[in-house]
């Protein structure tokens, strides 16, 4: 098992240009998150969704739109790329509802410059 | 008050040595409690999770204080492999997509 991956791993994007992250797990879980992480700060959540067609907006939600078309992939879009967006953005995934016994598995990020 | 606040650190300490971690949380509804560790460039990954008796995992020893809403982590006999950054993580009750992280606490184990 591949576990929770993302594509790219690093990128650099002038401000106003678009683009698009990639998670994806081979776990079967039902839900995946996108996470933000800056220096001085602890992860923030971006999006998340519960299933399948499924998204709902987290802790900091404006300038990113999400998708979950497939159960296993969640995409995480960047339609005007700001340098306020530069951050190490972490894509994770969970068998069901978070708890003691219901781990939350990272993937290994991707690191995205805005000049 | 920030929800979830750790020891700001960082810990340099040399192997062998006794290291403890405190973190507070704010939400007293809060339900699951848990230690992360994050490698330099790497995705933080569950080390392990905290119950209210309190639990040990090898070198390592998790205590939950609801009353004082306060968590801790040892860890025992350190090695270099223990360096990394320690996260705080709290789930509250009703919530059940929201980890709240904290900021961490940087590790330096020496030899």
């Amino acid at each position: 098992n591949a576990g929770v991956t993302q594509t790219p791993k690093f990128r650099v994007l002038k401000t106003g240009q678009s683009m698009t992250l990639l998670c994806a797990q081979d776990m079967n879980h039902e839900y995946m998150y996108w996470y933000r992480q800056d220096p001085g700060m602890g992860l923030r959540l971006i999006h998340y969704s519960v299933g399948e067609g499924t998204t709902a907006k987290g802790e900091v939600p404006d300038g990113y739109n999400v998708s979950r078309l497939k159960k296993q992939n969640f995409l995480l879009g960047l339609e005007s790329a700001a340098p306020s967006q530069t951050s190490v953005y972490f894509c994770a995934s969970s068998y069901g509802r978070l708890g003691a016994y219901n781990e939350q598995f990272f993937g290994p990020g991707t690191r995205l410059t805005v000049l | 008050r920030k929800e979830v606040e750790q020891d700001p650190g960082p810990f340099n300490v040399p192997e062998g040595a006794t290291v403890a971690f405190n973190c507070t949380y704010s939400n007293s509804a809060s339900q699951s409690f848990f230690w992360y560790r994050q490698d330099c460039r790497k995705e933080p990954k569950l080390l392990m999770s905290v119950y209210s008796s309190g639990n040990e995992d090898g070198r390592f020893t998790a205590q939950l204080n609801r009353a004082s809403q306060y968590i801790s982590l040892l860890i025992r006999d350190s090695k270099l492999s223990d360096s990394a950054t320690y996260l705080c993580v709290v789930n509250w009750e009703g919530s059940n997509y929201k980890l709240t992280f904290g900021k961490g606490t940087l590790l330096t184990v020496n030899p």
